[in-house]
C-alpha cells in the first residue's frame, strides 16, 4: 500500500539519452512535486503540479519536462541527459490546505548518467 | 557507509539519551517549518511540523521548538533508539507557494547501542 510510488528505483544511462521517471500517489492529494537531491544530500524543488496545472517551475533546464495526466500521476521526462543530471529524484505529494502542508515523499529514483 | 565524506553536521549519541538537532533558517517571512528523517536508500519521512504562530509542538518522543527571534528551529528526540539513526532535515516555507519547501543541509544522527 505504498502512498507515493515512483519507478524505476535505479536508472543508469548514457549521456545524450532521453529517459522518464514515473510517479503515482494513492493518497488523494491534489498537488504533486519533483525534488532533486544531489550528492551532498541537498534537496531542492524542481516542479509542482496542482490538479494537473503547473504551479512551480524552479529554473530547471527545459530538458526536464514534467507531465501530469491526472492528479494522481506526475511523470518526469528528461531529454539529452548530461553528467550533471546524476542525482536522486524524489516525487512527493500533498493536500494543499493551510491546515496541512506536509509533503509525502516517494522512495526516490537514483539516476546515474555515464 | 553511505554518509561517509558528506561533511554534514553529525551527532552521535548513546541509546537512551535525548538528542537535539538544530537548524538555523534564513527567511524571517517563513511561516511553516517541518522536520524530515531520511534513512539510507529511502525518501524523506515526515516527523513533525510547526507553524510560526507556535513556539513548541510535541509528538511521540519528538518535540519541535521554534525561536523566531533568532530564526532557530530544533528537534528533540527523547530516549533515542538505534532506529533513529538517519539524516535529519529541517525545511521552511516562506508562504509564497504550498509545498515549496527550502531544505537545510541535513544532520547525520548516529545512535550507538
Amino acid at each position: 500500500d505504498t502512498a507515493v510510488s515512483q519507478t524505476p528505483k535505479y536508472l543508469v544511462t548514457q549521456m545524450g539519452n532521453d529517459k522518464s521517471i514515473k510517479c503515482e500517489q494513492n493518497l488523494g492529494h491534489d498537488t504533486m512535486y519533483w525534488y532533486k537531491q544531489d550528492s551532498k544530500k541537498f534537496l531542492k524543488i524542481m516542479f509542482s503540479y496542482n490538479n494537473k496545472e503547473l504551479i512551480i517551475n524552479e529554473t530547471v533546464p527545459n530538458r526536464f519536462s514534467p507531465k501530469s495526466p491526472d492528479k494522481a500521476h506526475l511523470n518526469l521526462h528528461i531529454n539529452s541527459l548530461e553528467l550533471g543530471d546524476s542525482a536522486v529524484y524524489f516525487c512527493a505529494s500533498s493536500q494543499t490546505t493551510r491546515e496541512d502542508e506536509k509533503l509525502f515523499f516517494g522512495s526516490g529514483t537514483q539516476l546515474s548518467v555515464l | 557507509g553511505e554518509n561517509v565524506g558528506l561533511h554534514l553536521p553529525t551527532l552521535s549519541v548513546q541509546e537512551g539519551d535525548n538528542s537535539i538537532i538544530n537548524c538555523a533558517y534564513s527567511n524571517s517571512a517563513s511561516d511553516y517549518f517541518i522536520w524530515y528523517k531520511q534513512e539510507s536508500g529511502k525518501g524523506p519521512q515526515f516527523i513533525i511540523d510547526i507553524r510560526s504562530n507556535m513556539d513548541k509542538r510535541q509528538g511521540q518522543r519528538v518535540t519541535v521548538l521554534l525561536n523566531k527571534t533568532v530564526k532557530h528551529l530544533s528537534l528533540q528526540i527523547a530516549a533515542t533508539q538505534p532506529g533513529d539513526s538517519a539524516v535529519y532535515f529541517c525545511a521552511e516555507n516562506i508562504g509564497t507557494s504550498y509545498g515549496k519547501l527550502t531544505f537545510g543541509q541535513g544532520t547525520i544522527l548516529t545512535v550507538h547501542p
